[in-house]
């Protein structure tokens, strides 16, 4: 156990819909990672937030959003669902967020777009 | 360009053997390098790292070895047991915070 919690574990929901994955970094973690994992695919980077700012942002769609709230837990929204949306999303977090540091991974969520 | 390359996208290897995995990237910006282990529906999981001034690290039957010069760094499995079966992502960090990962060996050990 990582020590990161990401609810839910599963969400089934039909495209067009909305939906909002919740992740808890490992206690003292100050930022939070989202990656995408489609399936047979590696891990794609979406973004990062360090102490409720936004530090770095890979490929995030524009229907995708996050933030990081003051209790440093942090959501990923995602909206307006495509069937290629469905994955494993998972939640990773780290200390400082330094370039160098390890970031332990949450147990993921995994999305199914029907 | 950005990608790490990882080669083979799958191996498999008689219970003792040893596997061998290689990555390599372009971005001399790189100076952190972790391995994931993912088994099938699970998180990736840490199984171990190097930094860019030391040239190999090594944890009982792991070891990763870094070549900065020629920008390439590779993950030494010694006596493979069944339970190393599993997929193993490689990774390195970029000079802008974001991480980006190999595409994945899917591993497997042959009792």
């Amino acid at each position: 156990d990582s020590g990161v919690t990401q609810t839910p574990k599963h969400l089934i929901t039909a495209t067009g819909q909305r939906v909002t994955l919740r992740c808890s970094p490992r206690s003292g973690d100050l930022s939070v990672y989202w990656y995408q994992q489609s399936l047979d695919q590696g891990l794609q980077f979406l973004i990062q937030y360090y102490n409720g700012e936004e530090r770095a942002k890979g490929n995030i769609l524009e229907r995708f959003s996050a933030q990081q709230f003051p209790d440093l837990h942090s959501e990923l929204n995602l909206s307006s669902l495509e069937l290629g949306d469905s994955a494993l999303y998972f939640c990773a977090s780290s200390v400082y967020g330094g370039r160098d540091e390890t970031q332990y991974f949450g147990p993921g969520t995994r999305l199914l777009v029907l | 360009g950005e990608n790490v390359e990882q080669h083979p996208s799958t191996l498999s290897v008689q219970e003792g053997d040893s596997a061998v995995i290689k990555c390599t990237y372009s971005d001399s910006a790189s100076n952190y390098f972790p391995w994931y282990k993912q088994e099938l529906g699970k998180r990736p999981q840490l199984i171990i790292d190097i930094r860019s001034n030391v040239g190999e690290k090594k944890d009982q039957r792991i070891a990763v070895t870094l070549n900065k010069t020629a920008k390439h760094f590779s993950l030494h499995i010694t006596e493979t047991q069944p339970e190393d079966s599993a997929v193993y992502f490689c990774a390195r960090n970029t000079g802008t915070y974001k991480y980006i990962f190999g595409t994945g060996t899917r591993l497997k050990v042959l009792a």
